[in-house]
């Protein structure tokens, strides 16, 4: 019931198209979805992150879609560029946890230039 | 420098040896995380201080692992009797209480041999 399970495994996208990323959880206690990006040899860092109250949330080129009642939400990432090639995680927060996040497997994007 | 520093960056080490990390926090954040990541997998939680209290701890932390953050500021991972499952990067992480995202550091990648 940790368990977010992350898909695809690897995903390559031709520049100025959209990546699209799927996350997938069964704890309906999560109560805090983040994204993460981390380049190699890089911690991971916080790109966009919704709440279960809210459908979508827009950040520039990069959105969140969340489904409270599939328990799915994914990650939009409009005009994919080179520079966004990088590995991408979900996650999500175990209300009452203090911000102990449980991570999807990653998903490695490559955007062919 | 503002972000989170994790030294040494790198630490190749003989099964059986001990090693310490240390992990110095952005200045004003209260709350410390370590995490280990291993290869083409998401981070997983070992550990978290509110201040210099360490509250949770993960199942994945042994009895060979121990973390403490003295006066609140910095934090030590030290890993006693290394085994080579232990090869993986060592992740810290700070936040401020309440806040929801929090500041990875680039990590300590630990090779066991």
């Amino acid at each position: 019931q940790q368990q977010v399970k992350q898909s695809p495994q690897s995903l390559i996208v031709q520049k100025g198209g959209i990546s699209i990323i799927n996350c997938a959880y069964e704890n309906t206690a999560f109560d805090y979805f983040p994204w993460y990006q981390q380049f190699p040899g890089k911690g991971p860092a916080l790109l966009i992150a919704i709440r279960p109250d809210v459908s979508e949330k827009k950040e520039g080129r990069f959105t969140i879609s969340f489904n409270k009642s599939a328990k799915q939400f994914s990650l939009h990432i409009m005009d994919s560029q080179p520079g966004d090639s990088a590995t991408y995680f979900c996650a999500a927060n175990l209300s009452g946890s203090a911000r102990q996040l449980t991570f999807g497997s990653g998903t490695q994007l490559t955007v062919l230039p | 420098d503002t972000g989170v520093s994790q030294n040494p960056r790198h630490k190749i080490t003989k099964r059986g040896q001990n090693v310490t990390f240390r992990c110095d926090p952005i200045s004003e954040h209260n709350r410390l995380y370590w995490y280990r990541q291993t290869l083409g997998q998401g981070p997983e939680f070992l550990t978290y201080f509110q201040n210099e209290a360490q509250l949770e701890k993960s199942r994945l932390l042994s009895d060979r692992f121990s973390a403490e953050r003295p006066k609140g500021s910095f934090s030590t991972l030290e890993i006693q009797r290394t085994e080579q499952g232990d090869s993986a990067m060592y992740l810290c992480a700070s936040s401020l209480a309440g806040s929801f995202g929090y500041t990875f550091g680039s990590g300590t990648r630990l090779t066991v041999v």
